[in-house]
């Protein structure tokens, strides 16, 4: 069953405004991902987490491997309208076991 | 061209009937994977295999089989569709090794009546 609790399910912004979304779970990650899905297409990995406490950019985005190694979180800073999509964190217990467990996924709307 | 590609990309069918999904890989990946996705929900592993002869069953396996026919071929079948089946199909590649990336297809939709 789902592991991963990933809030908020849904969001709704103005352009240029910043996001904040967080994964947690009630068991340890060694790994944490963030993956987009554009609408029909497959999800594209944004940022991957390796050691607790690691904070990671990848231009606008933010993403942070807590110290518990049982939550992440995942900023993205002035948002602009192809940040559209829906964000899913993922984990994995084992490093390296690459069977990954998602979270729900977020889904950002942006009017502009 | 796409590095991991899915056929078809949209197919209806009706219950009972026996359907294949088939990805192919680029990338030289040892490993594929089968996930669906159901709305509201995050991806669920059906199939994975780590090489041309390893098959492990995912989380929800059962009223699926899956068929890894050389290392850029993964298939899915559903032997007998039923309705619950209907969802978003995806296949992803990944490389032995630390980093736990997973590539993903464009993704089936089947709707099964």
């Amino acid at each position: 069953g789902q592991q991963l609790n990933q809030s908020p399910q849904s969001m709704f912004i103005q352009e240029g405004e910043d996001v904040s979304m967080n994964c947690t779970s009630s068991s340890i990650f060694n790994t944490w991902l963030w993956y987009k899905q554009d609408p029909g297409e497959g999800p594209v990995l944004l940022i991957a987490l390796y050691k607790a406490g690691e904070l990671t950019s990848n231009g606008r985005l933010t993403a942070q491997f807590g110290i518990t190694r049982k939550d992440s979180f995942l900023n993205i800073s002035a948002s602009i309208p192809s940040d559209v999509g829906i964000y899913f964190c993922a984990g994995t217990k084992i490093q390296g076991a690459q069977k990954l467990v998602f979270g729900q996924g977020t889904r950002l709307t942006i009017n502009p | 061209d796409a590095d991991v590609t899915q056929t078809p990309r949209n197919r209806i069918t009706k219950t009972g009937k026996r359907i294949m999904l088939e990805c192919s890989q680029t990338k030289g990946h040892d490993r594929m994977y089968w996930y669906r996705q159901d709305p509201g929900l995050g991806l669920q592993l059906i199939y994975y295999s780590f090489d041309v002869k390893d098959i492990n069953k995912g989380e929800i396996s059962d009223g699926y089989s899956v068929s890894r026919q050389a290392q850029a071929k993964f298939s899915l079948s559903l032997e007998s569709a039923i309705p619950n089946q209907t969802a978003l199909y995806f296949c992803a590649t990944s490389v032995t090794g630390n980093t736990d990336t997973q590539y993903f297809g464009p993704g089936t939709r089947l709707t099964v009546l």
